[in-house]
């Protein structure tokens, strides 16, 4: 069974639509995340979502907004999407504590034309 | 924010010969977390280093964090194509949302 399992693996799609990509853990984990790496592989936090808490990265558009409908999930969805939106997103989630270690899915890679 | 640097950005090395990669930040780190990711995959947990010195080795991989806990190296002796892919560090408590904030990563390129 896949740990961090998030769908679609590829997504494309013109500008200004409004897509989602769907995130699941089996780990029973408190906390999960959303990451952005861009083209030259930089990796940066976006959202970490604990216990109904969710705590946002200011750097982030609030054309993207994360949702969880339970603590197993969390769904990206972004609205009018920019060219610049174009990276490959990764889920992960993590026991909780500051301290242990993160487990990534799969990752998907959007691409805005 | 909080930021940890990471160097070399590229390292080619030949097939057999050692390869490290450094981490260096400006404030203490409470503890740093080693991932590696290969081509079209997603970051994987090497190891995380808590302790002032901490010295730890997983096979090939040795990894280290600094008396100061301001810098951390990950080495790899006699490097193999499995080797292949970005190693980053990640400082798990500076992050913006809470999350890890990651060095801009090493690539390693292995020339047989």
């Amino acid at each position: 069974d896949t740990a961090v399992s998030q769908t679609p693996k590829y997504l494309v799609t013109q500008m200004g639509n409004d897509k989602s990509i769907k995130c699941e853990q089996n780990l029973g984990h408190d906390t999960m995340y959303w990451y952005k790496q861009d083209s030259k592989k930089f990796l940066k936090i976006m959202f970490s979502y604990n216990n109904k808490e969710l705590i946002i990265n200011e750097t982030v558009p609030n054309r993207f907004s994360p949702k969880s409908p339970d603590k197993a999930h969390l769904n990206l969805h972004i609205n009018s999407l920019e060219l610049g939106d174009s990276a490959v997103y990764f889920c992960a989630s993590s026991g909780g504590d500051r301290d242990t270690e993160a487990f990534f899915g799969q990752g998907t890679r959007l691409t805005v034309v | 924010g909080q930021q940890v640097m990471q160097i070399p950005q590229y390292q080619h090395v030949q097939e057999g010969e050692d390869f490290t990669t450094y981490c260096n930040s400006s404030t203490t780190l409470s503890n740093i977390q080693w991932y590696k990711q290969r081509p079209g995959g997603h970051p994987v947990f090497l190891i995380q280093l808590v302790k002032s010195g901490e010295v730890k080795k997983q096979k090939r991989l040795t990894f280290q964090f600094g008396e100061a806990k301001k810098n951390s190296s990950l080495h790899i002796t006699a490097t193999q194509t499995t080797d292949v892919g970005t190693y980053f560090c990640a400082d798990p408590t500076g992050g913006g949302a809470d999350g890890l904030t990651f060095g801009k990563g090493t690539h390693l390129i292995i020339q047989p």
